[in-house]
């Protein structure tokens, strides 16, 4: 296994535009996470799923952000009508989901809103 | 709210040195306490954890302890190389025994090791 995964990596989108991004989670991984970092901050919690269901959503998630986890695999984050301070680097975790786990981070997708 | 504080950056060190980082924090409840390490071009990846009080998590050469007492999870390296450079974030999660895991960070801070 190669880890998890996300793409795309880089995004670059004019405002108002729609972004989707993707992440792969570690095979067999029943969490898989979101997070939000902007430079020179530490990642801050989005939203997490148990298998296919989303069990919590920070209030970071405006409602123009909206994240799915169909079948329980792999995830997508949706941002609509982006705004500049949507630019941030966008990190995807999962974890096995036995008590007291790890969690593995991906590469993340970093989001540009010109 | 629980919340973690890091000691601001850039640190820069010769080869060989002592690395302190300092991390204190706030939580409701017991927090398990974690540090991770983002190496460049790489995704974050853990580098120690701690889940109770006095406990010293260690990896890499690298230690911490979790002191409940004052609050502080303060990372240390007691000869640096030049492979350490990197951005080293604390984290916290209350109820991450009992699988929560939602983790909180500090806002990094960039180490540079100097051949």
């Amino acid at each position: 296994d190669t880890g998890v995964s996300q793409d795309p990596r880089h995004k670059i989108t004019k405002r108002g535009q729609n972004v989707t991004f993707r992440c792969d989670p570690i095979s067999e991984h029943n969490r898989l996470y979101w997070y939000r970092q902007t430079l020179g901050q530490g990642p801050e919690f989005l939203t997490y799923f148990q298998n296919e269901a989303q069990l919590e959503k920070s209030r970071l998630l405006s409602d123009r952000f909206s994240a799915e986890r169909p079948k329980g695999s792999f995830s997508t984050l949706e941002i609509q009508r982006t705004e500049q301070g949507d630019s941030a680097m966008y990190l995807c975790a999962s974890s096995p989901g036995t008590l007291g786990d790890e969690q593995f981070f991906g590469p993340g997708t970093r989001l540009t809103v010109l | 709210g629980n919340s973690v504080t890091q000691m601001e950056g850039p640190v820069t060190l010769s080869e060989e040195a002592f690395l302190t980082i300092n991390c204190t924090y706030t939580a409701t409840g017991y927090p398990s306490l974690f540090w991770y390490v983002q190496y460049p071009g790489e995704g974050l990846q853990l580098l120690l954890k701690a889940t109770k009080a006095d406990d010293k998590g260690s990896n890499k050469g690298f230690e911490a302890t979790y002191r409940k007492e004052t609050t502080s999870f303060h990372l240390e390296k007691g000869s640096v190389q030049v492979s350490d450079s990197a951005v080293y974030f604390c984290a916290l999660s209350v109820g991450w025994v009992q699988g929560a895991q939602k983790l909180v960070f500090g806002q990094g801070t960039r180490l540079t090791i100097n051949p």
